[in-house]
């Protein structure tokens, strides 16, 4: 089936600093959603993205949906610690149905 | 605030009692939810689409008469693991699209830790 190659796995970093993670796709998707899961949680949506070029906003938080439609990025400025969780991406296929396809995650972690 | 509700948020049953798990849309009507699956420090893993006033689609692997899944109204999905066992134990979570003009977004209930002893 299709899948997101999200990276980096893990990041392990110093409170105050910036934070980027991104997701890449071999095909071409409609939607990008990034969401954060804090442990025993459900997946907390962030940002939605849905035209190619979009870069939206969202506090400190900013992701753009890429001009190719095969990727997106997350970044995460003056990180605190309460960013602490593991940050998935996911999509809409093009042609697709409603059903989301995920990346495996970035597990972040931030030290005080 | 949440837009979906999943309850209850943890249950422990015991080895071949059955446990059923509701997901709520707030606000929406969902004539689509989906169940998800959750290892330990993995990703989800989607296991069937529910679909309001018809049979759910599963996905490969998962077994439709293990897990059972009715959507009896557009706000209301719910799943029963049947005959529960231990491997049963697991996170699972509950998605609802919320479509607007030109998008779509999915939103996720708090999901329900099941264990299985």
């Amino acid at each position: 089936g299709q899948q997101l190659n999200q990276s980096p796995q893990s990041m392990f970093i110093q409170e105050g600093e910036d934070v980027s993670m991104n997701c890449t796709s071999s095909s071409i998707f409609n939607t990008w959603l990034w969401y954060k899961q804090d442990p025993g949680e459900g997946p907390v949506l962030l940002i939605a993205l849905y035209k190619a070029g979009e870069l939206t906003s969202n506090g400190r938080l900013t992701a753009q949906f890429g001009i190719t439609r095969k990727d997106s990025f997350l970044n995460i400025s003056a990180s605190i610690p309460s960013d602490v969780g593991i940050y998935f991406c996911a999509g809409h296929p093009r042609g697709g149905s409603e059903k989301l396809v995920f990346g495996k995650g970035t597990k972040l972690t931030v030290n005080p | 605030g949440a837009v979906v509700s999943q309850h209850p948020s943890r249950v422990i049953c015991k080895s071949g009692t059955s446990v059923k798990i509701e997901c709520r849309s707030l606000d929406f009507q969902a004539t689509t939810m989906f169940w998800y699956r959750q290892f330990p420090k993995q990703s989800l893993m989607l296991m069937a689409t529910s679909n309001e006033g018809s049979k759910a689609t599963y996905e490969q692997g998962v077994e439709k008469d293990k897990f059972l899944i009715n959507h009896a109204s557009l706000t209301l999905s719910t799943l029963t693991v049947t005959s529960a066992h231990p491997e049963d134990s697991s996170f699972y979570i509950c998605s609802a699209p919320r479509t607007g003009i030109g998008d779509t977004e999915a939103f996720f209930g708090q999901g329900t830790r099941l264990t299985v002893v």
